[in-house]
């Protein structure tokens, strides 16, 4: 199994309160990515990064910032939380060998909820 | 605008049995395939991909089929098991960062 933890796992907060999740790789693979989770939707990037301080937007990139200042850490930001950003997300992560297939590895997933 | 689509939210199947899940898409530019698992309060995890170039691909119980021209693939499950119970994923891109998703089936093995 990838090594990849996520914190926190489950987070309540309030409508216009900064929140940051954290992803933590131990896989050393360059590629990381952001995903939530809705009924209906699937899972939708929000963004990703292949590279220590390369990232890029996703499908669903409004309201959230990302930063990878290390491999192993990519940090999700709702700078100011809306109730819409209430969610599952999953971080994810890949190798370059495996980039052409597209397999992914995925964290536990965040329960984000926002009030 | 949702470009791969599952359209059953659920199924239902005897253990013992075979179980079809089915996905279509809309992106004729989408080169890969893949299926996702997922188990509650757990990650996905892969599960089988199939590229375009390719009409089946098998691993085990695990067989995927896929219909370039009606733009449509399949996952089937034979025999299905009770720990196959689960939410499944299918999942389709042309280049690693626009892999797109589609909402998930979720499927129930009745022992």
């Amino acid at each position: 199994d990838a090594g990849i933890t996520q914190s926190p796992r489950h987070k309540v907060t309030e409508t216009g309160t900064p929140v940051t999740l954290r992803c933590h790789q131990t896989e050393n693979h360059r590629y990381m990515y952001w995903y939530r989770q809705d009924p209906g939707h699937g899972l939708r990037l929000i963004h990703y990064s292949y590279g220590v301080k390369d990232t890029d937007k996703g499908e669903v990139s409004d309201g959230y910032s990302v930063s990878r200042s290390k491999t192993e850490d990519f940090l999700l930001t709702l700078e100011s939380a809306t109730s819409s950003q209430t969610s599952v997300y999953f971080c994810a992560i890949s190798d370059s060998d495996r980039l052409n297939t597209g397999e992914l590895f995925f964290g536990e997933g965040s329960r984000l909820t926002v009030l | 605008d949702q470009q791969v689509k599952q359209n059953s939210p659920s199924l239902s199947v005897q253990e013992g049995r075979i179980s079809i899940l089915n996905c279509d898409y809309t992106n004729s530019m989408f080169d890969y395939f893949l299926w996702y698992k997922k188990y509650p309060a757990e990650g996905p995890t892969f599960l089988i991909s199939i590229s375009s170039i390719k009409d089946k691909n098998e691993d085990g119980r695990f067989t995927v089929f896929l219909n370039k021209s009606a733009k449509h693939l399949s996952l089937h499950i034979v025999p299905s098991q009770p720990g196959d119970s689960a939410v499944y994923f299918c999942a389709a891109f042309y280049n690693n960062n626009d892999m797109r998703f589609g909402a998930g089936t979720r499927l129930t093995v009745k022992p």
